[in-house]
């Protein structure tokens, strides 16, 4: 599975825009780009996925760039709930050995000011 | 919807006993996992089972066992505890299809090992 690189930490103002970033430059072709977050002491909780087209839904936006080595999750209204653990995963599907892996990194710890 | 049901959410042992970490899922999901997570860290992948009868390790899979009798059930098996082993145990399913690997996850059982 490709290698992310995030920031180790963010802030963020409360009602503004958070913009999350991940750098993945080893992906390749068939590996998909996933984010979650984890509230203090809780599971981890789906985001949102996507593999080269840019993908929104209720929670977020997913921006991958044209070359996929890189994506930005954005949380259009940041609000003091969003405080917490981002992780960026990119991994590969079926056909490979890695089958069924998803690894997490240390991921961004985003803080929503008031 | 129960989705993960972890249990216990607490548990204490002595270094040596053995136990086993229970957890269920009602999705009807082929793919489960097991992580753990120590303070401070990210999550770190033990083992994972890509079907009933299909296991394979994860990154720190040594101290612990599992099996996949069931789609339903994915319990983790703790062999002799050691305070190493102190941590956070989440588990989580996804329906692991090519387009989703969207995993849920449990609530998390916290073990200390005295």
């Amino acid at each position: 599975d490709a290698k992310t690189t995030q920031p180790t930490s963010m802030d963020c103002a409360e009602g503004r825009a958070a913009n999350l970033p991940c750098n993945h430059s080893t992906i390749s072709g068939n590996e998909y780009v996933y984010w979650y977050r984890q509230i203090h002491s809780q599971g981890p909780q789906y985001i949102i996925h996507g593999l080269k087209n840019n993908e929104t839904n209720e929670m977020a936006s997913l921006i991958i760039t044209e070359d996929r080595k890189s994506s930005t999750l954005i949380l259009p209204h940041a609000t003091l709930r969003d405080t917490a653990v981002y992780y960026c995963i990119v991994r590969s599907f079926h056909g490979s050995s890695n089958t069924g892996k998803l690894i997490f990194g240390q991921g961004t710890t985003l803080q929503v000011k008031p | 919807n129960a989705g993960v049901t972890q249990t216990p959410k607490f548990q204490v042992l002595k270094t040596g006993q053995s136990m086993t970490l229970q957890c269920a899922q009602d999705m009807n999901h082929e793919y489960m996992s097991w992580y753990r997570q120590d303070p401070g860290m990210g999550l770190r992948l033990i083992h994972y089972s890509v079907g009933a009868g299909i296991t394979d390790q994860g990154e720190v899979p040594n101290g612990y066992n599992v099996s996949r009798s069931t789609t339903e059930d994915f319990p983790l098996r703790l062999l002799s505890a050691a305070p190493s082993q102190t941590s956070v145990y989440f588990c989580a399913s996804s329906p692991g299809t090519p387009d989703n690997e969207k995993l849920f996850f449990g609530s998390g059982t916290q073990l200390s090992v005295l």
